[in-house]
């Protein structure tokens, strides 16, 4: 699977938009991107995935360049409970890989 | 839809006993499970992938006599600490792939054992 990186740590005030970055330029043709988090000992959640068009749902939007080097996912309203680990995956969708994760961005929300 | 469980949710034992962690699917089945570790303030850590009747396959660093796992049923695997060390101290998780759900997979609530 591509490797991807993602900035250490972000602060959000609550209300607010958060935008969380992620860089996969190594990413295949076949390879979709998924957002996973993990809230304080927890386990990961699934947020969103998508291939090259932007992608929406109830918890948050997939925003991917055109190019699919990069990709942000944006949670419209951040609150309290979305302080968490975010991690941004690349992997063949539908595919029996194992997911491998990377370190994340900590997200801290503020009142 | 879509349930993982695992139990116990945190146990503490003494260093040389062995420890069971259950993983189940509570409403699908799954072939194959996958167990992570994690340290704090650290990412997930792949241990191993378990097949549901055959032999799970260990991630490169992770003793396979260490960590017995056991896939016996589609909807159960177990991961077994064996001989305990406080450096097994650790958060334990495990994930179910739903194969008919597209082979996503679904994330259990994560087992925290301590080892004194």
């Amino acid at each position: 699977d591509a490797k991807t990186t993602q900035p250490t740590s972000m602060d959000c005030a609550e209300g607010r938009a958060a935008n969380l970055p992620c860089n996969h330029s190594t990413i295949s043709g076949n390879e979709y991107v998924y957002w996973y988090r993990q809230i304080h000992s927890q386990g990961p959640q699934y947020i969103i995935h998508g291939l090259k068009n932007n992608e929406t749902n109830e918890m948050a939007s997939l925003i991917i360049t055109e190019d699919r080097k990069s990709s942000t996912l944006i949670l419209p309203h951040a609150t309290l409970r979305d302080t968490a680990v975010y991690y941004c995956i690349v992997r063949v969708a539908f595919s029996a890989d194992k997911l491998i994760f990377g370190t994340g961005t900590r997200l801290q929300v503020f009142p | 839809g879509a349930v993982v469980s695992q139990h116990p949710s945190w146990v503490i034992c003494k260093s040389g006993t062995s420890v069971k962690i259950e993983c189940r699917s509570l409403d699908f089945q799954a072939t194959t499970m996958f167990w992570y570790r994690q340290f704090p303030k650290k990412s997930l850590m792949l241990m191993a992938t378990s097949n549901e009747g055959s032999k799970a396959t260990y991630e490169q660093g992770v003793e396979k006599d260490k960590f017995l796992i056991n896939h016996a049923s589609l909807t159960l695997s177990t991961l077994t600490v064996t001989s305990a060390h406080p450096e097994d101290s650790s958060f334990y998780i495990c994930s179910a792939r739903w194969l008919a759900g597209n082979n996503e997979q679904f994330f259990g609530p994560g087992t925290r054992l301590t080892v004194l």
